[in-house]
């Protein structure tokens, strides 16, 4: 199972809006509702940002919104702020060669 | 609060094997499934397995499966994973997560802080 398809770097100056692609396929990302978004800094942990495409987990500012169509699954950052330079990662539900497939990863570059 | 602390990584010869535990605070762990996900040197995140609270149901990647063995002792609220015929590309800092509870999603709410395991000569 291949991974998700992400752009490699996404950049925008603060306060602009920026938005991340994700593309899969009929059988992960477009077959059902279940696409999710982490935010990873170096060295730590990823955090949790979105969840069934567009729901935000209790903590994460509503500048983080997800939506989605088709094969294509999209994270778009509002008002961005310096601290919002990290990676991100989409993620879906797969279910034949592996539960789960992320994507390749987005790099987040705050000018 | 909750936590999840890994353990039991290092470097092993190409061929041998090692188990990593996730030991887990501040939430009931028999109440809930957990993943394991790894992160090579500069790459993205790739999921590998999965268990459920009640052990009765596990699932793999396919590039582990056959090798990796996710297992779990509630009476220690602790995660295993054992890992046999190890490669190079198994060379990554391994993360075990816990899993939300929403059924099918991606969603994993708590994250250890990651382990790195080396596979070299």
């Amino acid at each position: 199972q291949s991974a998700l398809t992400q752009p490699a770097s996404v950049s925008g100056s603060p306060g602009q809006s920026i938005t991340i692609s994700c593309i899969g396929t009929s059988s992960d990302v477009g077959g059902h509702n279940l696409v999710t978004w982490y935010q990873q800094y170096p060295g730590k942990a990823p955090k949790l940002m979105i969840y069934d495409v567009t729901k935000r987990p209790s903590g994460v500012p509503n500048r983080f919104s997800g939506s989605k169509s088709g094969n294509t699954a999209s994270l778009t950052i509002s008002g961005l702020q310096a601290q919002d330079e990290a990676d991100y990662y989409c993620c879906s539900y797969e279910g034949i060669n592996s539960l789960y497939v992320f994507g390749t990863g987005t790099k987040v570059i705050v000018l | 609060q909750v936590q999840l602390v890994e353990s039991g990584g290092g470097v092993v010869q190409p061929g041998g094997s090692l188990r990593l535990s996730c030991t887990v605070s501040g939430f009931t762990f028999s109440s809930y499934g957990m993943h394991w996900v790894r992160q090579a040197p500069g790459k993205g995140l790739e999921w590998l397995t999965f268990i459920k609270h009640d052990a009765s149901e596990k699932y793999y990647t396919d590039s582990v499966k056959g090798r990796f063995t996710v297992s779990r002792d509630d009476s220690k609220s602790t995660l295993y994973l054992q890992m046999n015929t190890l490669r190079g590309d198994d060379t990554a800092v391994y993360y075990c997560a816990k899993d939300g509870g929403i059924s099918g999603a991606c969603y994993f709410d708590y994250w250890g802080q990651g382990i790195l395991v080396t596979v070299s000569s």
